[in-house]
């Protein structure tokens, strides 16, 4: 089974900073790799896909990269609305899907 | 507009039994693989179960195999989760979410309900 790690758990940044979350996975994921965002009482929304495409109508402040283990999402500019719970999410053991534990993204 | 919207959560009784649904609009049903999906309480995602367009296709998380059961009704659009046997453990909210193919032909979730909370207690 692959599992993915996040890191950092909590990442405490202000408005207008730049956002970089991490996600390792166990073994190699090729580029098959999402990620989402979740805030308070939502359903999670597909941020990224396929490791650094956006999802249809997701800002260009959000990009991802990273391919095999090493995954990054990155938000260039931190708007408000941007702090929320991100997860990443692999489907290399079709077709079960697997979530890392999330990053909590939280305003300084 | 894209729509999935569940119903049938509640409070339920430890070894009890409850019957999730999931009505699908603006997309056409018959055409999308199905997942459930659920989310502890102050926990992270945890995929429970997949069902394929024709539902000839169905798998589950061992975390629930053999007591959850997938189902759907494309005439009704409509996607099912019966939950028998109901632990402690399976408390959380349940979101059922749309099966979709990228462009490299790995599939993800791109639509998703608000959700509907199933609570086991006594």
């Amino acid at each position: 089974e692959i599992v993915l790690t996040q890191s950092p758990a909590t990442l405490s940044l202000s408005p207008g900073e730049r956002a970089t979350l991490s996600c390792r996975a166990s073994q190699s994921v090729s580029s098959y790799l999402a990620w989402y965002q979740q805030k308070p009482g939502q359903a999670p929304r597909l941020l990224i896909y396929d490791a650094s495409n956006r999802a249809t109508g997701i800002p260009a402040r959000f990009s991802g990269s990273g391919s095999g283990t090493d995954f990054t999402l990155t938000i260039s500019s931190l708007e408000p609305e941007d702090f929320a719970v991100y997860y990443c999410q692999q489907r290399s053991n079709w077709p079960r899907y697997t979530f890392g534990q999330g990053t909590k993204l939280e305003i300084k | 507009e894209v729509q999935l919207v569940e119903s049938g959560g509640g409070l339920v009784q430890p070894g009890g039994s409850l019957r999730l649904s999931c009505a699908a609009s603006g997309f056409t049903f018959s055409s999308y693989s199905m997942n459930w999906v659920r989310q502890a309480p102050g926990k992270g995602l945890e995929w429970v179960s997949y069902i394929s367009s024709s539902s000839s296709t169905i798998y589950y998380a061992d975390s629930v195999k053999g007591r959850f059961t997938i189902s759907r009704d494309n005439a009704k659009n409509s996607l099912y989760l019966q939950m028998n046997s109901l632990r402690a453990e399976d408390t959380a909210v349940y979101y059922c979410a749309r099966d979709w193919r990228s462009g490299e032909g790995v599939n993800y979730m791109d639509v998703w309900g608000k959700g509907t909370t199933v609570t086991v207690s006594s």
